[in-house]
């Protein structure tokens, strides 16, 4: 069966400093991963897409960016982190696009302080 | 543009009844695809159930169903049977790929809370 692993679960981190969220897929291939942000009390944010290695797509412009160094590893950086980079980080997976679902990683909670 | 939108922010009902969460969307495409997802407290987004739109028959997943009608640019989910494990954020998402494009947006969510 399939498993996303995402971590770490909580992070405090000082404005401008960097960030390095992972988020890694196991049981399946060529999987579709995405980097989703969710404010307090809202809906999510799709912040990058890839459907390959190296292949990244991006929906927001911002402070962040997004890496796929391995099919099923993606990784969201920040050079220097700003205030309103806090949030509620979720990683999902999907097989293409279409009818198939997302599935999601347990999210990380970021705190810039 | 295609938008969704959850007018109720906040549903309670009372264990073991059946209440219903509303979304609308707004889209000129005909192809498409509708999710309820699920974030509990532990904040994991879980699938609820899905909806293909060529499909005219709703789609049913146990106790939660929906009530699909694509004139009207509505797909609201039901809950049957309310259980404590229900309560949870609910969020309603439009999902469109054509091509290279794909556009999955999503409601602002509907908080249901269950009463004991």
């Amino acid at each position: 069966s399939q498993t996303i692993h995402q971590w770490p679960a909580t992070l405090v981190q000082p404005v401008g400093s960097p960030l390095s969220l992972e988020c890694t897929v196991e049981g399946t291939s060529n999987p579709n991963l995405y980097w989703y942000r969710q404010a307090a009390g809202r809906g999510l944010q799709l912040l990058f897409y890839s459907v390959g290695i190296g292949q990244i797509s991006s929906e927001v412009p911002q402070n962040l960016s997004a890496s796929r160094p391995q099919d099923r590893q993606f990784i969201l950086s920040s050079k220097k982190l700003l205030l309103s980079d806090s949030g509620f980080y979720l990683c999902a997976w999907s097989l293409g696009f279409g009818s198939s679902p997302l599935h999601f990683g347990n999210g990380t909670r970021l705190t810039v302080t | 543009a295609q938008t969704v939108t959850q007018s109720q922010p906040e549903m309670s009902v009372q264990e073991a009844e059946t209440v219903t969460l509303s979304c609308t969307y707004d889209t000129s495409e005909s192809d498409y695809y509708l999710f309820w997802y699920k974030q509990p407290p532990s904040r994991q987004m879980i699938l609820v159930i899905r909806q293909e739109a060529y499909k005219q028959q709703n789609a049913t997943e146990n106790r939660f169903s929906v009530n699909f009608q694509k004139a009207a640019k509505s797909f609201s989910l039901k809950i049957s049977d309310s259980q404590l494990g229900d309560a949870a954020m609910y969020f309603c998402a439009f999902l469109y790929t054509m091509d290279s494009n794909y556009q999955l947006i999503w409601g602002a969510g509907t908080k249901l809370i269950i009463k004991p």
